[in-house]
């Protein structure tokens, strides 16, 4: 399995805010990552595919980048509805996996 | 408009079993791969399986392999997760969710609730 780290784990920002957060992978996975948003009790919501490809309707203040086992997803400027958890998951192999989430606070 | 709601969770015992289904609407069901992916209480996400769009090939997470069973119907736009010998860390929120190959997940179900308990 690949296994997956998330960092951090709790980010605290202001509105405006460029915030920056990070997965690794232990092995490579060319650029089948996806990060996702969830909000307390919703269902997560696809952000970015393929590491770099915006899904249709979400902001551009969000971007993503990397490829093999470093990824980075960016928020440029922070919005109040941007405050929320996010997850990475790669979909390169079997067993599917996620990142453990970045929570993402008002400071 | 794409929809995928599911239904099934509720309180179940220890050892018990449960089959949870997931209808979908607004696409072509038979066309795409699906998946189940959990929420515990207050944690992160967990994939749970996949299935193909013809149903021919599934895999699932370690921590349900021989308990937990993927299906799908596409003459009903239908997929399912029979879940066996249900143990307390089964509890969570169960989401299915569409996926697009090379994509992730790009619509997911608002979720159901299971809750294993004596």
């Amino acid at each position: 399995a690949i296994w997956m780290t998330q960092s951090p784990s709790l980010l605290s920002a202001s509105t405006g805010d460029r915030v920056t957060i990070s997965c690794r992978m232990s092995q490579g996975i060319s650029s089948y990552l996806a990060w996702y948003q969830q909000k307390p009790g919703k269902a997560p919501e696809l952000l970015i595919y393929a590491a770099s490809t915006l899904q249709s309707g979400v902001p551009s203040r969000f971007s993503g980048s990397g490829s093999g086992t470093d990824f980075t997803l960016t928020i440029s400027c922070l919005q109040s509805e941007d405050f929320a958890t996010y997850y990475c998951q790669q979909y390169y192999s079997f067993p599917r996996t996620f990142g453990q989430g970045t929570k993402v606070e008002i400071k | 408009e794409v929809q995928l709601v599911e239904s099934g969770g509720g309180l179940v015992q220890p050892g018990g079993s449960l089959r949870l289904s997931c209808a979908a609407s607004g696409f072509t069901f038979s066309s795409y791969e699906m998946n189940w992916v959990r929420q515990a209480p207050g944690k992160g996400l967990e994939w749970v399986s996949y299935i193909s769009s013809s149903g021919s090939t599934i895999y699932y997470a370690d921590s349900v392999k021989g308990r937990f069973t993927i299906s799908r119907d596409n003459a009903k736009n239908s997929l399912y997760l029979q879940m066996n010998s249900l143990r307390a860390e089964d509890t969570a929120v169960y989401y299915c969710a569409r996926d697009i190959y090379g994509s992730g997940n790009d619509y997911w179900g608002q979720g159901t609730l299971v809750t294993v308990s004596s």
